[in-house]
């Protein structure tokens, strides 16, 4: 099975400041690379879906990146709402896999 | 607006069964593939098992084959996951998700339902 790694496990950054998130997989998955969000007691809310393609009614903020086996996760400048956990998810090959997730918390 | 909703879990013990049922609304659900992804508690996520929009494909991660029943019942609307032989491993929330694009399996799941905990415990 593809292994996904997310780096790094936790980023402390402040409000406004910009968040680099990476994904990083174990043999290439194309463009088949997926991102969610999700908050403490949330389902998770897809925000990019096909490495570079935002979700429906995602802030432009939010972008991603990367083909192959390398993919960044790029949020331009954090809003309070945007402190949670971020997993990639692959699609490329069954069985479809998850990174282990990056925690954006407040500095 | 769509809508998922779990339901069907609660505490068993090693060994014993559950299913899980999904409902959906707001959206045509033969058109969709159907997932479930679990979370195990104060951990990350772990995809599980995904059905086609028919019903005619199947796929199943390795940790869960043989024992995990994905099916669905697309004149009631709703996706269901019958899980056996139960472990204190699969102790998670269960979410069900619905495939972003019409007809395409091994997709990416665009609404999550609230998940329903699994708790396996003597």
């Amino acid at each position: 099975e593809i292994v996904l790694t997310q780096s790094p496990a936790t980023l402390s950054l402040s409000p406004g400041e910009r968040a680099t998130l990476s994904c990083r997989a174990s043999q290439s998955v194309s463009n088949y690379l997926v991102w969610y969000q999700q908050k403490p007691g949330q389902a998770p809310r897809l925000l990019i879906y096909d490495a570079s393609n935002r979700a429906t009614g995602i802030p432009a903020r939010f972008s991603g990146s990367g083909s192959g086996t390398d993919f960044t996760l790029t949020i331009s400048s954090l809003e309070p709402e945007d402190f949670a956990v971020y997993y990639c998810l692959q699609r490329a090959n069954w069985p479809l896999t998850f990174g282990g997730g990056t925690k954006v918390e407040i500095k | 607006e769509v809508q998922l909703v779990e339901s069907g879990g609660g505490l068993v013990q090693p060994g014993g069964s559950l299913r899980l049922s999904c409902a959906a609304s707001g959206f045509t659900f033969s058109n969709y593939a159907m997932g479930w992804v679990r979370q195990a508690p104060g951990k990350g996520l772990e995809w599980v098992s995904e059905i086609s929009g028919r019903g005619a494909t199947t796929f199943y991660a390795d940790s869960v084959r043989g024992r995990f029943t994905i099916s669905r019942d697309n004149s009631k609307n709703t996706l269901y996951l019958q899980i056996n032989s139960l472990r204190p491993e699969d102790t998670a929330v269960f979410y069900c998700a619905k495939g972003l694009r019409f007809g395409e399996v091994r997709g990416s799941f665009d609404y999550w339902g609230q998940g329903t905990l699994v708790t396996v415990s003597s």
